[in-house]
Parts: C-alpha cells; structure tokens; sequence
C-alpha cells in the first residue's frame, strides 16, 4: 500500500516566522517528492520538487528529503497571510513513476 | 504561456445526466490524468493516458470514462452522474522520460454539481 501521511492540522504560525510542513510515506520505492500549494476552491499548484536526499531552495521554501527516515519536509520562511493554504505532499515510484501518490494535506494559517 | 486548460469551470448537471469534462495541455506532456477530489481530500486518481495506452484504476466506477482522441486533448464522460460525484475534476499533466524524474501540472479544475 502505497501511504502517503500528513498531519492534517491546521497549523497556525505568526506571519514572518518559519511554517515547517512534514510528510512521511511507505514505499522505499518512492524516488521523487513534491510539494503543492492549494488555495481553497483552487486547483494544486506545484511549489517544490525534490529528488536527492538532503535540502533543497527555491526563494522562501527549502524542501528537506531524508530517504532513510522516508519523510520529506517543507520550510517556509518569513511566513506571509498569502502562504496561507492547504499543503499536499506526493510521491511517485522508482517502479511505477507514472502514478503520484498524494496525502490529504496540511492546512497553514498565517497570522498576521 | 504553455498550460493546462480545463472546461467548464463550472458544470451543473442533473442526477443521471451525462456530461463531459474537458481538458487540453499546450506543454506536449506525453501523460494525462484525470483526479477527482472532494472537500478536505487528497486528489484520487481515476485514470491516466500515458502516450495512448489508457489506464483506469481499479477503484474507478464504471460510471467514469475517458478518451484522449490525440495529444492534446483529454475528455472524462461521466454517463450518469450520482449525487455522490459531486466534486473538483482536476486534469494534470506529466512527461514522463527515461531519467524518471519530471514534475506533474494541474489544470485549474472544473466543480462539479449534481443536482
């Protein structure tokens, strides 16, 4: 089974701190990782991919992968009410790297 | 700007009324998908085209159909539509490559509502 894990939250920061989003999943054959930002009635938009063991930066996000734990995480940085949103992780397979495998997402509330 | 458009954005239609969805992508990905997700859900895969071998999960009700007629193009048929389909229909796209690394993209979706 392919399981893909979230907190569901709502996770609340204060605007201008760091929001740190995790995900864990099952199959050690999972081999790419994303990141989706979705607003509320709005489609997923993809903000991170990662495909290496380690930390990797785009702006305000660093997305961490750690394959030996099989997490992944999200850090935003100098968080902003806009950041505010549901955050789903997906995974896609070393096997079967036509199919991603989403969690059902964590909800970020920025606190101005 | 190359995307991934869906139509309608918005569809009502009545209990056992069937009703196509659309979706077009300029970005010459080789896989469609097609995801339904409701409130508070992670996206749950219905079925997806790599190139024009179709794939429809297990899971997926023989309610739901697809046809990608060329590559641009994706349609999902839902022959009679449920109450319980009310939903968000999401196309994405991916072009998968033999390095097996690639990104997937969504269209902004299309709300269903059965009336």
């Amino acid at each position: 089974q392919k399981e893909v894990e979230q907190n569901s939250g709502p996770l609340s920061v204060p605007e201008g701190a760091i929001a740190s989003l995790n995900c864990t999943y099952s199959d050690r054959g999972s081999q790419s990782f994303f990141w989706y930002r979705q607003y509320s009635g709005k489609s997923p938009e993809l903000i991170m991919f990662i495909y290496s063991n380690g930390d990797k930066e785009d702006g305000r996000f660093t997305a961490q992968l750690n394959k030996a734990s099989q997490y992944v995480s999200l850090l935003i940085r100098d968080s902003q009410p806009s950041d505010s949103a549901t955050y789903l992780c997906a995974v896609s397979l070393s096997y079967n790297f036509n199919k991603f495998y989403f969690g059902s997402g964590t909800k970020l509330n920025v606190k101005p | 700007d190359a995307m991934v458009i869906q139509n309608p954005r918005y569809q009502v239609t009545q209990f056992g009324k069937p009703v196509t969805l659309s979706c077009s992508q300029t970005l010459n990905h080789n896989v469609m998908y097609w995801y339904q997700q409701k409130s508070s859900q992670a996206p749950k895969l219905l079925f997806h085209y790599y190139d024009k071998d179709f794939n429809n999960e297990a899971d997926t009700p023989d309610n739901f159909q697809s046809r990608r007629p060329n590559t641009s193009f994706c349609f999902l048929d839902i022959r009679s539509p449920g109450l319980g389909d009310a939903a968000m229909y999401l196309c994405a796209t991916s072009r998968v490559e033999l390095a097996g690394r690639y990104e997937q993209y969504f269209g902004p979706g299309t709300r269903l509502t059965v009336t």
